[in-house]
């Protein structure tokens, strides 16, 4: 039980394009969702939690209008990094809370050219 | 802001040595959890620590809170292959969202 799907789990695009990933709780309900983005061989920086059915909170040097996160459902969220740039380049893994452990997507490689 | 670190940073042992690793918190947590990510996986959960000195152990894998609540250490005794990864303690202040350390890499050599 408690698996988080993401998707996509790799993206390549050009300067400018706007990228929507996707966390979905399969098998159980999160009020709440985490964000983070990970750099090569290190840990996981929050970038921000989302609560369903209200607005997310951002860590503190997150742009919140670079990336946009909707969580309609008790089972969906969304990242949205608009206008990306090469310096959004990383990996990005969402979590969702069930119980008391965070249940981790496999993450998405997000690579722009 | 709370700060979460973690040492060693890498850790390379030999099959059937042991490994432990130090989680330690610049605030009084008021839980902590730990996370392993295998090479090019996502975390999975371990464990949660609650209580002041609270010990667990899973299989070969113990887990310890200090008295303080901030500090927090995993020991693998006998480690094995499958034991590769990256060890995350993440800690919990109250009322705020659990910040992560850094990780320990913990390579195992046949």
């Amino acid at each position: 039980g408690a698996v988080v799907s993401q998707h996509p789990s790799r993206v390549i695009c050009k300067s400018g394009t706007s990228v929507k990933i996707e966390c979905r709780s399969l098998d159980f309900q999160a009020t709440t969702m985490f964000w983070y983005r990970q750099f090569p061989k290190q840990s996981l920086m929050l970038m921000a939690t989302s609560n369903e059915g209200s607005k997310a909170t951002y860590e503190q040097g997150v742009e919140k209008d670079k990336f946009l996160i909707n969580h309609a459902s008790l089972t969906l969220s969304t990242l949205t990094v608009t206008s990306a740039h090469p310096e959004d380049s990383s990996f990005y893994i969402c979590s969702a809370k069930g119980g008391v452990a965070q249940h981790f997507g496999d993450g998405t490689r997000l690579s722009i050219l | 802001g709370q700060q979460v670190m973690q040492i060693p940073q890498y850790q390379h042992v030999q099959e059937g040595e042991d490994f432990t690793t130090y989680c330690n918190s610049s605030t009084t947590l008021s839980n902590i959890q730990w996370y392993k990510q295998r090479p090019g996986g996502h975390p999975v959960f371990l464990i949660q620590l609650v209580k002041s000195g609270e010990v667990k152990k899973q299989k070969r894998l113990t887990f310890q809170f200090g008295e303080a609540k901030k500090n927090s250490s995993l020991h693998i005794t006998a480690t094995q292959t499958t034991d590769v990864g990256t060890y995350f303690c993440a800690g919990l202040r109250y009322g705020q969202n659990f910040v992560f350390g850094p990780g320990t890499r913990l390579s195992v050599l046949p």
